[in-house]
């Protein structure tokens, strides 16, 4: 059965300083993709990043990059220069073609404070 | 371009009723996908259709169905609701058959089961 792990339940940073949220998954297929979302307090969840597997450059997006280790099944989301919007739960997901669903990790509650 | 939409945003609902829950993509969305998110459990998938097919479906009970129409809106039911069905409910479409795309989510309904 393919699945998604997040060991950090919840997180907190200092505004300005880096952070990096964990995210390991298991599956035997090849090929399949990875991202991870946002949803702050009381509002809808947004993408923050994606990753194809298939792609060995880790995928950026402004201040939040990943660091995806094919070979240990582990996609990790670092987060520059923290702000305090930045604060929300954060989920790790994972797809493959076919099977027409995303399955999420439990979530990592991040906390930036001032 | 709109977001993905959901309405009702709020339910109450007693144990033995019924429920319906409506999603409209964002234009030009034909798949549309359905996740039930609560504390204990994270986010689970319910179900998933494109051209008003249901490719796939989470491991949930006969009472938890859905259907999609020919214009991509999505509604789900929930038959004999017991206080276990209390969540929030999300829904989230993307562009094409692929099912690999990023998924949009919209804000949710959240069910109240007293």
């Amino acid at each position: 059965a393919q699945t998604v792990t997040q060991s950090q339940p919840e997180m907190s940073v200092q505004e300005a300083e880096t952070v990096t949220l964990s995210c390991t998954y298991d599956t035997s297929e090849n090929n399949y993709y990875l991202f991870w979302y946002k949803q702050p307090p009381s509002r809808q969840m947004i993408l923050v990043i994606r990753q194809e597997a298939y792609k060995q450059q880790n995928a950026t997006e402004n201040r939040f990059s990943v660091n995806f280790q094919k070979a240990a099944k582990s996609f990790s989301l670092k987060i520059s220069d923290s702000q305090l919007g930045d604060t929300a739960m954060y989920f790790c997901a994972f797809t493959t073609s076919g099977t027409y669903k995303y399955i999420f990790g439990t979530g990592t509650r991040l906390k930036v404070l001032a | 371009k709109a977001g993905v939409t959901q309405t009702p945003r709020y339910l109450i609902k007693t144990r033995g009723q019924q429920v319906t829950l409506s999603c409209s993509p964002i234009s030009g969305h034909r798949s549309v996908s359905w996740y039930q998110q609560t504390p204990g459990q994270g986010l689970q998938f319910l179900f998933e259709y494109f051209s008003e097919t249901q490719r796939n479906k989470g491991n949930f009970p006969g009472r938890f169905s859905g259907r999609q129409f020919s214009n991509s809106r999505s509604e789900m039911n929930v038959s004999t609701l017991e206080l276990g069905d209390s969540a929030l409910y999300l829904c989230a479409s993307s562009p094409t058959v692929a099912g690999t795309d990023t998924q949009y989510f919209g804000p949710g309904t959240r069910l109240t089961v007293l």
